[in-house]
């Protein structure tokens, strides 16, 4: 069964690093998503994105954030320097058309910790 | 506005038990509500979603209840197996007219024991 797989499973940065996450989506989905997961805390939505560009974004979204389709399957969310409250559990998702009542697939997600 | 509630934190039922997770919501322009589980380790995955047209949903021993003028949507597991104990989120999504490219808000998370 087709899966997002993300990379690295946990990666641990000091503050003010930047830090470059990774994920493959489902190969024939188009719009792809950022959530993250602080820890005990809801999944909140960071950003959507379609056909090279953000769809949607969220408060939390703010400039030190950025994302890239840079080749044909990868898809990367880009944190510039990191803070302490950017310690979170990060996943990706992806469907295969936009809009609500497509089934996001997400991945296992990756574990931020800033230190 | 934006918010979805979910209660209870956590919950523990015998095995063979019904299981009921409970969410709220204020925004009438949500148009999709879906149900996640989430394994140790695991990312979310869908289990059952409803639009607020139908009252009910049932797939297999996952049924949704829909009350779209309490505003509120609940998961009902029949016959609990240890195999459901995980965590499950509901959450909300703007409908197309809203102009939604699918984010989902999601509720808390409830923390599901289904004990043997």
């Amino acid at each position: 069964e087709p899966e997002v797989t993300q990379t690295p499973s946990h990666q641990v940065t000091q503050m003010g690093q930047e830090v470059i996450l990774r994920c493959v989506p489902i190969s024939n989905h188009l719009y792809f998503y950022w959530y993250r997961q602080i820890l005990g805390q809801k999944v909140e939505f960071l950003v959507s994105f379609y056909n090279n560009e953000i769809s949607e974004k969220s408060e939390i979204f703010d400039d030190q954030f950025s994302v890239e389709r840079p080749d044909g399957s990868n898809f990367t969310l880009k944190i510039r320097s990191t803070k302490l409250e950017d310690s979170a559990m990060y996943f990706c998702a992806s469907t295969e058309g936009g809009g609500p009542y497509y089934e996001q697939y997400f991945g296992p997600g990756t574990r931020l910790t800033v230190t | 506005q934006q918010q979805v509630k979910q209660s209870p934190q956590s919950l523990i039922v015998q095995k063979g038990g019904i299981s009921i997770i409970n969410c709220a919501y204020e925004n009438t322009a949500f148009d999709y509500f879906p149900w996640y589980q989430q394994f140790p380790g695991k990312g979310p995955a869908l289990l059952i979603a409803i639009r607020p047209d139908v009252s009910e949903k049932k797939e297999g021993r996952f049924t949704i209840s829909f009350n779209k003028s309490a505003k509120q949507f609940s998961l009902h597991i029949m016959d609990s197996q240890p195999g459901d104990s995980a965590t499950y989120f509901c959450a909300a999504s703007l409908g197309k007219g809203g102009g939604s490219q699918g984010n989902l808000i999601f509720g808390k998370g409830t923390k599901l024991s289904v004990k043997p």
